[in-house]
């Protein structure tokens, strides 16, 4: 499709354990976004990429959050040593430019931490 | 602090109603206004709005901006029940920084 791609789409797992959550943005797009969401709260900014450099981490929880880029296009999220309060889900966002312009979600990781 | 505050939370009302959704900002730089629609997944992008007092319009849906009061306003006219789901406001404050509200979430009932 030719939309903004997240998998997967669901994770469980134990406490502790480490996760990897990919995005594969649109075709062309330049700019990436990682967004965390919890139960009714709002989008929560983690990381942004302009190509494969992401000027800005300071949204990023804790130093058990990273996330990398390469070839400009997929983007992975790792979190390391899961915690409860790091179940939530994750959106990956992406949009053509840094320039004003709408992002475009995927659908999400919804990861849930037992 | 950048903020953004959405108003009502929730809402529910009945197919046929007009809802008109609010969305305040506090920025130190603002580019752009959006509106987001989400229902089970992907946020999906209504508008974006940069101009004072210039309305956008999509079928029943429409949406203003006023830069001098620091708000947005959604409204939705002859509601159904497919326009249940959380409305998301954003304000684009910089290159990449988007503020996120929490969404008013709207159902409709038949």
């Amino acid at each position: 499709g030719a939309g903004v791609s997240q998998s997967p789409s669901n994770k469980v797992t134990e406490k502790g354990k480490d996760v990897e959550l990919r995005c594969d943005p649109i075709s062309g797009h330049t700019a990436l976004y990682w967004y965390r969401q919890s139960l009714g709260q709002g989008l929560e900014f983690l990381i942004y990429f302009q190509g494969n450099s992401a000027p800005d981490k300071s949204g990023l929880p804790s130093d058990r959050f990273s996330a990398e880029r390469t070839g400009g296009s997929v983007s992975t999220l790792t979190i390391q040593r899961t915690q409860q309060e790091d179940s939530a889900v994750y959106l990956c966002a992406s949009s053509q430019d840094r320039s004003n312009q709408p992002q475009h979600f995927g659908d999400g990781t919804r990861l849930s931490i037992l | 602090e950048d903020k953004v505050v959405q108003s009502p939370l929730s809402l529910v009302v009945h197919e046929g109603d007009t809802v008109t959704l609010n969305c305040s900002y506090e920025v130190t730089n603002f580019r752009s206004l959006l509106w987001y629609k989400q229902e089970k997944k992907a946020p999906t992008f209504l508008f974006m709005l940069t101009s004072s007092g210039i309305e956008k319009k999509s079928g029943r849906l429409s949406s203003i901006l006023d830069k001098k009061e620091l708000f947005s306003i959604l409204n939705i006219t002859a509601t159904q029940t497919g326009d249940s789901a959380i409305y998301l406001c954003a304000v684009n404050s910089g290159t990449y920084k988007y503020i996120f509200g929490t969404g008013t979430r709207l159902k409709v009932l038949a």
